[in-house]
């Protein structure tokens, strides 16, 4: 089975834009949660999507946001970027209690 | 609100030394408890988890961690870590009922295991 992908890799985008990120989860997992990871805050929870619906969230701005298309494929959206923005964002996938976690886009703002 | 708290941020071992690691957890009512490891270069992997039953679980690469319930404890222990072994481990924490996939991490543990 594939693992969780995230695309892009690695991002570099300047003050003030937005950026989309994207994860594609295993095959048959109905649930994704998106990370951020930094190394003064850690990781920290942004959201969960489970059938096209958020059904958690974290405690981050309104700039942070994500959907969850029909196929389970998910996007998260940052607008307005700004330079503490900067982190590894981590998707992972889940069929009932374990996460599994994709590789990760590394985001630079400059 | 629940968090969870790693006592050590770094940690050095010779191979073959014994590794337990620290962790306790904010939260009155049922929990899951989980242990991830990344290690460099590499994605999150799940290296134990604890939902019910037996306090004393095992995981992969011989791993094991005990759950204290009175404590709110769930260290991490393995008897004769590997150079391998060094890597950042996690600890978190999700509610046990309704908590869905929402983990609560701690600030994470930098093993380092020196031949």
């Amino acid at each position: 089975k594939a693992g969780v992908t995230q695309t892009p890799r690695y991002l570099i985008k300047t003050r003030g834009q937005q950026v989309t990120l994207s994860c594609s989860p295993i095959s048959g997992h109905r649930s994704v949660s998106w990370y951020q990871q930094t190394p003064g805050q850690g990781l920290q929870f942004l959201f969960e999507y489970f059938s096209e619906t958020q059904r958690n969230k974290g405690n981050f701005p309104g700039r942070f946001s994500g959907r969850q298309f029909s196929n389970s494929r998910s996007e998260m959206n940052v607008s307005t970027l700004e330079l503490g923005d900067s982190a590894l964002y981590l998707c992972a996938s889940s069929s009932s209690n374990e996460q599994f976690f994709g590789p990760g886009t590394r985001l630079t703002v400059l | 609100a629940q968090s969870v708290s790693q006592h050590n941020h770094h940690v050095i071992l010779s191979e073959a030394a014994s590794l337990e690691l620290g962790c306790n957890y904010s939260y009155g009512g049922t929990v899951n408890l989980f242990w991830y490891v990344q290690y460099p270069g590499q994605h999150l992997q799940l290296l134990l988890k604890y939902f019910s039953g037996d306090p004393l679980v095992k995981g992969i690469k011989g791993f094991e961690a005990e759950f204290i319930k009175s404590k709110f404890s769930f260290n991490l222990r393995k008897p004769s870590v590997q150079w391998s072994d060094t890597a950042e481990y996690f600890c978190a924490v999700t509610p046990g009922r309704g908590g869905y996939n929402k983990l609560i991490f701690g600030a994470g543990t930098r093993l380092a295991v020196h031949p």
